[in-house]
């Protein structure tokens, strides 16, 4: 079956720009999570949504970054008057239920480059 | 606050040899406790978890891990290195209870010799 999918793979923009990454999780999963990659280290958690509305936005690093899930289906995280320093892999995860237990399905995420 | 420490950012193994990447948490209370491999350009892919009972896990592709609590650590072995396991290789816990949000080690880099 499908799994989680994210577009663009890859975006390049310049310092100053506004940048929509779109995710599509994976049918019937009610739980999405967005997290950063950075050159070298692990995921770090950004925001979680639970159906339509974010439940835990205490990983995003300001108020540039902002993400949605209107339906409870697609989330886009949204960056406004990016920095060079916001250049990563974001990656997206969706999972079936919402306990910590259940086993989170990863994208295979968007490079971002801001020159 | 909850972390994770793997220990080695490159291993090397030889085909056929014993894989073991290590990984320790920090928590004041048990997490629940994955291991993730990324192979390029693809996303992260389960290979294991444990959140209750026995503690050795078996997971995809050959891969186990054991919780020792007393160590405070969640390492990963597979018996014998294969081509394809050339890979990188995530530790993360999530707290009990959460929502369910990881926090992940820095990755160890594993490569297989032929």
């Amino acid at each position: 079956g499908a799994g989680v999918s994210q577009t663009p793979s890859n975006k390049v923009t310049e310092k100053g720009k506004y940048v929509e990454l779109r995710c599509d999780p994976i049918s019937g999963h009610t739980a999405l999570y967005w997290y950063r990659q950075s050159l070298g280290q692990g995921p770090e958690f950004l925001i979680y949504f639970q159906g339509t509305g974010a439940a835990d936005d205490s990983g995003l690093p300001n108020d540039r970054f902002f993400a949605v899930r209107p339906e409870g289906s697609v989330s886009t995280l949204k960056i406004q008057r990016t920095e060079r320093g916001d250049s990563a892999v974001y990656l997206c995860a969706s999972s079936l239920g919402v306990s910590s237990t259940d086993t989170q399905y990863f994208g295979p995420g968007t490079r971002l480059t801001v020159l | 606050a909850q972390s994770v420490t793997q220990l080695g950012s490159h291993v090397s193994v030889s085909e056929g040899a014993l894989v073991l990447l290590r990984c320790n948490y920090s928590s004041s209370v048990p997490p629940y406790l994955f291991w993730y491999v990324q192979y390029p350009n693809q996303g992260l892919q389960l290979l294991l978890k444990y959140t209750t009972g026995a503690t050795l896990v078996k997971g995809i592709n050959g891969f186990e891990a054991e919780f020792k609590k007393s160590e405070t650590s969640f390492h990963l072995t597979k018996p014998s290195a294969h081509m394809s396991d050339a890979a990188e290789y995530f530790c993360a816990v999530t707290a009990r209870g959460s929502q369910g949000n990881l926090i992940f080690g820095k990755g160890t880099k594993l490569s297989v010799k032929p």
